[in-house]
């Protein structure tokens, strides 16, 4: 069984680092083709994708939030973590992480964080 | 990378079939037989309901396909229930930035 489970802090003061922790199990991430990607949902808007990291530790990133944002992996730990630099309260949002097969379709999602900016 | 286009919303009445468009680009939608379809019911994760444009994952309902022509793919679903109401999003691989997400679709069950 797949499960996906997103950790961190509940909120954040503008100009800090986000730093969250994606923890998995039911599969793993030295497996070829496997990946985890992270997806932020502002507050009654849309998803947006933010960073992927596949089996071979290779790593993408959104073209516009590349240079904020670094996604890296423990394989041991079964886990990724994702940090984001210099948090807006625009960037208040639900994050995800998300299994990806070969990159093609994320078909298990963890239940989400919510990660509020705010002084 | 621009999202993906959707319409804000679409109804049906129980019973009846609708279809929720996605249109890309060519750099995305229109280069890749990559779009996947997700479920989002209010303050839940997303569920992946279609993926390679036109596959169900196991569990899927077969009311639910998908198809492509062009820059635009779509997502019917037949047989509307109270069940499906909830927002749903097209994804795309685009390449060089690899995902785009939908603007999403409020489907309503009148």
């Amino acid at each position: 069984q797949v499960t996906l489970r997103e950790s961190g802090p509940a909120l954040v003061k503008p100009t800090q680092t986000l730093t969250l922790t994606c923890t998995f199990s039911g599969f793993s991430l030295s497996t070829s083709g496997m990946c985890v990607s992270w997806v932020r949902q502002p507050p009654g808007k849309a998803l947006e994708w933010l960073a992927l990291i596949d089996w071979d530790d290779d790593k993408y990133y959104s073209t516009s939030l590349k240079t904020r944002l670094t996604i890296s992996k423990d394989t041991s730990k079964n886990q990724v973590v994702l940090t984001m630099t210099n948090m807006d309260p625009v960037d208040t949002a639900t994050y995800y992480c998300a299994r990806t097969f070969f990159g093609e379709n994320f078909d298990y999602w963890g239940q989400g964080t919510l990660v509020t900016v705010s002084s | 990378q621009s999202a993906l286009t959707q319409p804000a919303s679409v109804s049906g009445s129980p019973g009846q079939s609708i279809t929720i468009s996605c249109t890309g680009t060519s750099s995305d939608v229109g280069s890749y037989n990559l779009v996947s379809w997700y479920q989002q019911h209010p303050g839940k994760a997303p569920k992946l309901m279609i993926y390679e444009g036109s596959k169900r994952p196991s569990g899927v309902s077969n009311r639910f396909s998908g198809s492509k022509s062009g820059n635009t793919a779509s997502l019917t679903i037949s047989g509307l229930q109270a069940e499906d109401e909830a927002d749903y999003y097209c994804c795309s691989y685009a390449g060089s930035s690899p995902y785009v997400f939908g603007t999403g679709t409020k489907v309503t069950v009148l």
